[in-house]
C-alpha cells in the first residue's frame, strides 16, 4: 500500500477482554515499531522488529502485552486482560532500513478505549 | 533524565518565521537529531534530520551548532496549517531500536494565529 495501515482505527473493550491491533507496514520496509500514545503525551516506545525478529521489547509495559511479526511484514499487537490504563492510541511505524535510520512512516493509529 | 528539552508551547502568527529550540546536553557521538510533526488524530510525520551544521529541505531548516548540545528547527512563513505538536528526537539511528533512542518526549505545541 501507499502508507502504513492500521486496524481497527477505533476499538472499545470491556475491562478484562483481549484485543488485537493490526499493522500493515509499507511493503519492503525492514523495521517496524509500535508506540503507545496517551492523551496529551508524546508517543512512547513499545517494541521494535527487524524483519520477523523482535529485537527490542523493552517498552512493553507488562506481560499482558505481546507483539509479533511472523513473516516480516504484517504485525499484530495483542493486549490480554485489558485494563483502563491501557486506553491510548497505539501507533505503528515502519522504515526502509534497520533501526530508525532516515524516516519513520507512521500509521494513523488505533485508538483503544477500555471501559 | 530527559534526553531532550523543548518548550511546551509556542505562539506565532501567519507569515512569520518560527524557531523551536531543543536542548540535548548529553548527545552522544553517534546520535542524530530528528524532528517530527503531529496533527491531532494522526501519526507523527517526519520533518527533517541532521547531524551537524545546517540541513534544509522544502519545508524546514535545522540548525545545529558545533557542540551539538542544542538544535533549532526553523519553519519559514508559517500558516494556520502549521499548528501542530513538534517533537525533537535524539538518538543513534542505527542502534536497532531501544527505548532511549526513540524517545519523543512531550513535544512543543505550536499555535499559529491569523
Amino acid at each position: 500500500g501507499a502508507g502504513v495501515s492500521q486496524s481497527p482505527r477505533y476499538k472499545v473493550a470491556k475491562r478484562g477482554q483481549d484485543v488485537a491491533l493490526r499493522c500493515d507496514p509499507i511493503s519492503g520496509h525492514v523495521s517496524l515499531f509500535w508506540y503507545q500514545q496517551a492523551l496529551g503525551q508524546g508517543p512512547e516506545f513499545l517494541t521494535y522488529f527487524q524483519n520477523e525478529a523482535q529485537l527490542d521489547k523493552s517498552g512493553l509495559p507488562s506481560d499482558r502485552f505481546f507483539a509479533e511479526r511472523p513473516e516480516g511484514s504484517v504485525s499484530t499487537l495483542k493486549i490480554q486482560r485489558t485494563q483502563q490504563e491501557d486506553s491510548a492510541v497505539y501507533l505503528c511505524a515502519s522504515s526502509l532500513g534497520t533501526g530508525w535510520a532516515g524516516e519513520l512512516f507512521f500509521g494513523e493509529g488505533s485508538r483503544l478505549t477500555v471501559l | 533524565l530527559a534526553k531532550t528539552t523543548q518548550p511546551i508551547s509556542m505562539d506565532s502568527y501567519e507569515g512569520q518565521e518560527v524557531n523551536i529550540t531543543c536542548s540535548h546536553n548529553n548527545i552522544a557521538t553517534n546520535d542524530y537529531i530528528t524532528w517530527y510533526q503531529q496533527f491531532p488524530s494522526q501519526g507523527p510525520r517526519f520533518i527533517i534530520q541532521g547531524y551537524k551544521t545546517k540541513v534544509t529541505n522544502e519545508v524546514a531548516s535545522l540548525f545545529i551548532p558545533a557542540d551539538r548540545k542544542s538544535s533549532t528547527l526553523s519553519l519559514p512563513r508559517v500558516s494556520l496549517s502549521d499548528t501542530a505538536v513538534y517533537y525533537c528526537l535524539v538518538g543513534d539511528m542505527y542502534s536497532g531500536g531501544g527505548a532511549d533512542g526513540l524517545t519523543f518526549g512531550k513535544g512543543t505545541h505550536l499555535i499559529i494565529q491569523p
